[in-house]
């Protein structure tokens, strides 16, 4: 059964950084590209970044480029987002999602979601 | 980032047919095929419910469909149940290792 756990998330001050976590578990995870999107407090879907399975191609949102940085340890089975520099607009439930193939496609599973607060 | 566009909002009645919108451009929904949707419910994780424009992840009810047309994608759900009633979102794969959803569409079963 693929299992998504995330962890790291919390209440944290503008400016601030945060790392948060995905765990995975019941897929081999280094035949996916794994995702982060969020979901801001009664607002729609936003797609953060992605990153194939040998971490070769990443993609980040405009809204976080430069500050955010996507990363996976597949000896960990792991995948990773390290948010600097965050902003109100951060706020947001954080999903980590699989793809449905070693490139960037879609979020077949996803995680339960971690919340980040950014507020002072 | 996404210019993914879907209503705001449908309904229908029980049994009825809806069928949701999603429109880009010739640079997304019109250039790939890895259209996708999801269903999400309150305080819940979305739903993988159709991948790759028309193809349903196995468990997922035959009554949820998926087509495309040029720039615009579409899903239509079948004989609806109250269980329908949910939020619905589309995403694309559109290019340079970026993907993007539209804002997503409220579904009441009235």
């Amino acid at each position: 059964e693929v299992q998504l756990a995330e962890s790291g998330g919390g209440f944290v001050q503008p400016g601030r950084s945060l790392r948060l976590s995905c765990a995975a578990s019941g897929f081999i995870f280094d035949d996916y590209a794994m995702h982060w999107v969020r979901q801001a407090p009664g607002k729609g879907l936003e797609w953060v970044s992605s990153i194939s399975w040998n971490s070769g191609n990443i993609g980040y949102a405009d809204s976080v480029k430069g500050r955010f940085t996507i990363s996976r340890d597949n000896a960990k089975n792991s995948l990773y987002l390290q948010m600097n520099s965050l902003r109100g607009e951060d706020t947001a439930v954080y999903y980590c999602a699989k793809d449905s193939g070693p490139a960037m496609a879609e979020f077949d599973f996803w995680g339960q979601g971690t919340l980040v607060t950014v507020s002072s | 980032q996404s210019a993914l566009t879907q209503p705001a909002s449908v309904s229908g009645s029980p049994g009825q047919s809806i069928t949701i919108s999603c429109t880009g451009a010739s640079s997304d929904i019109g250039a790939y095929k890895y259209v996708s949707w999801y269903q999400q419910h309150p305080g819940i994780a979305p739903k993988l419910i159709i991948y790759e424009v028309t193809n349903r992840p196995s468990g997922v009810s035959n009554r949820f469909s998926g087509s495309k047309s040029g720039n615009t994608a579409s899903l239509t759900i079948s004989g609806l149940q109250a269980e329908d009633e949910a939020d619905y979102y589309c995403s694309s794969y559109i290019g340079g290792n970026t993907l993007g959803f539209g804002g997503g569409t409220k579904l009441t079963v009235l």
